[in-house]
């Protein structure tokens, strides 16, 4: 079984202020992807990247993915109240038919 | 197009009943998932479907069972609810690629 590990757990911060969360695995993913879940829904895709050292923006969410492809990175700058949730990576080891997720980092932007 | 959708929202059961959880996909997907999520944490794959009359085995199936007669279509069945069964249960469908799409969830408390 494959393990992804997110960090940090849990993250609590104010608005305007940055924040990277991380993703590591000892395993090689043949791609990687970001969801974000709102309370009392189901998660929702934010991004996918594929190749190793890419690195993808999402408006202020900058993606990138490890050069080695165990491991990724999300980076959030001047986080807003939008952007609380609980922030899951998913790692597809191949034919992306299966996906391993990761443990989670629920985070809170307060005003 | 509904996306996925599942029923119940909600359930309370006593340990040792048995329920069925539904899961529809209107996106003509070959591929569904099925999912469980405790407070806070990742999703771990219970099992999961690459066509109608295909399931296997994820990463946590004990104490469930799956079958999948049509495409649309994807039930869990829970066999003698356990405390420990006690999780918030999603349902994804996927047309073979990366993305999944999450229906909303069913809240099951096993007492």
């Amino acid at each position: 079984t494959q393990l992804l590990e997110q960090s940090p757990q849990f993250l609590s911060i104010q608005e305007g202020e940055n924040l990277t969360v991380y993703c590591n695995s000892s395993s090689v993913f043949s791609s990687l992807q970001w969801y974000r879940q709102e309370p009392g829904e189901g998660p929702v895709l934010l991004v996918t990247v594929v190749t190793g050292g890419e690195v993808k923006k999402l408006k202020r969410l900058t993606f990138q993915f490890g050069d080695a492809r165990k491991d990724s990175s999300l980076h959030i700058t001047a986080a807003q109240p939008g952007d609380t949730g609980l922030y899951l990576c998913a790692g597809d080891t191949g034919g992306g038919n299966k996906l391993t997720f990761g443990t989670g980092t629920q985070l809170k932007v307060e005003l | 197009n509904a996306g996925v959708t599942q029923t119940p929202k909600f359930h309370i059961l006593k340990i040792g009943q048995s329920m069925t959880l539904q899961c529809t996909q209107d996106m003509n997907h070959n591929y569904m998932y099925w999912y469980r999520q405790d407070p806070g944490m990742g999703l771990k794959l219970i099992y999961y479907s690459v066509g109608a009359g295909i399931t296997d085995k994820g990463e946590v199936p004990n104490g469930y069972n799956v079958s999948r007669s049509t495409t649309e279509d994807f039930p869990l069945r829970l066999e003698l609810a356990a405390p420990s069964q006690t999780s918030v249960y999603f349902c994804a469908s996927s047309k073979g690629g990366n993305t999944q799409y999450f229906g909303p969830g069913t809240r099951l408390t096993v007492l």
